[in-house]
């Protein structure tokens, strides 16, 4: 099934690390993505992870993959004010024309 | 680069009437992507096209969504008669169509419909 779940709210300081999460069901998978909409606008990617990595790093985002649970998170380290915005996690299937579902999407709220 | 270009930002109409919605992608991107936003859930896939042609539009409610790329560059998505529950944002995305994950899709900014 075509499945992705993320947690609705998270909120932070400023300056901590952010840690999003994400589950997915389907484990034929290829690749697993993060993007960002800020009010107003369309979806931003900011990363992606093949689906036989553990982990990648960018910068100030760390993606980890548990592909035996099907877990994603999304790290930023030393969060800004500038970070506050809703977070979806998507997942690429292998099958077909390899269609991408997003997941719910997880509101990040940095506090100063 | 110019990005994905989307009109109208804004609608408001009343249930039963028709509205259309215009999307215009980046430049030289192949794949062009319809998704409904409805407030507080992930975009859902309407359709999907190819240059011209569908690959995917199983997800599209057929009965009163159309939806065209006729030049195989910019796309209109109609709804026909609308419904309360077709309230939402339309968005538009394109990409290269390469294919494999690193077909990055890039967004519009999206259309608000909201059906009185």
């Amino acid at each position: 099934g075509e499945d992705v779940e993320q947690s609705l709210f998270l909120s932070v300081r400023e300056g901590d690390s952010s840690v999003i999460n994400c589950t997915y069901t389907d484990s034929s998978s290829t690749y697993l993505y993060w993007y960002k909409q800020e009010p107003g606008a369309g979806l931003q990617l900011l990363t992606y992870i093949f689906s036989n990595m553990d982990m990648k790093q960018d910068q100030r985002l760390t993606v980890l993959l548990n592909k035996k649970d099907k877990h994603l998170s999304l790290r930023i380290a030393d969060t800004q004010t500038g970070d506050s915005a809703i977070y979806f996690c998507a997942e690429r299937y292998s099958g077909g024309y390899q269609k991408v579902t997003f997941g719910t999407g997880t509101k990040l709220q940095v506090i100063p | 680069e110019a990005g994905v270009a989307q009109s109208p930002r804004y609608k408001i109409i009343e249930k039963r009437q028709s509205v259309a919605f215009w999307c215009n992608p980046i430049s030289g991107h192949a794949t062009l992507y319809w998704y409904q936003q409805i407030l507080g859930q992930g975009p859902k896939l309407l359709i999907q096209f190819q240059n011209n042609g569908v690959v995917d539009d199983s997800q599209l409610p057929k009965d009163r969504f159309s939806a065209e790329r006729l030049k195989g560059v910019d796309s209109t998505l109609k709804i026909q008669p609308a419904k309360l529950e077709d309230s939402a944002v339309y968005l538009c995305a394109s990409s290269l169509g390469a294919g494999g994950g690193t077909d990055t899709q890039y967004f519009g900014p999206g259309t608000r419909l909201t059906v009185l």
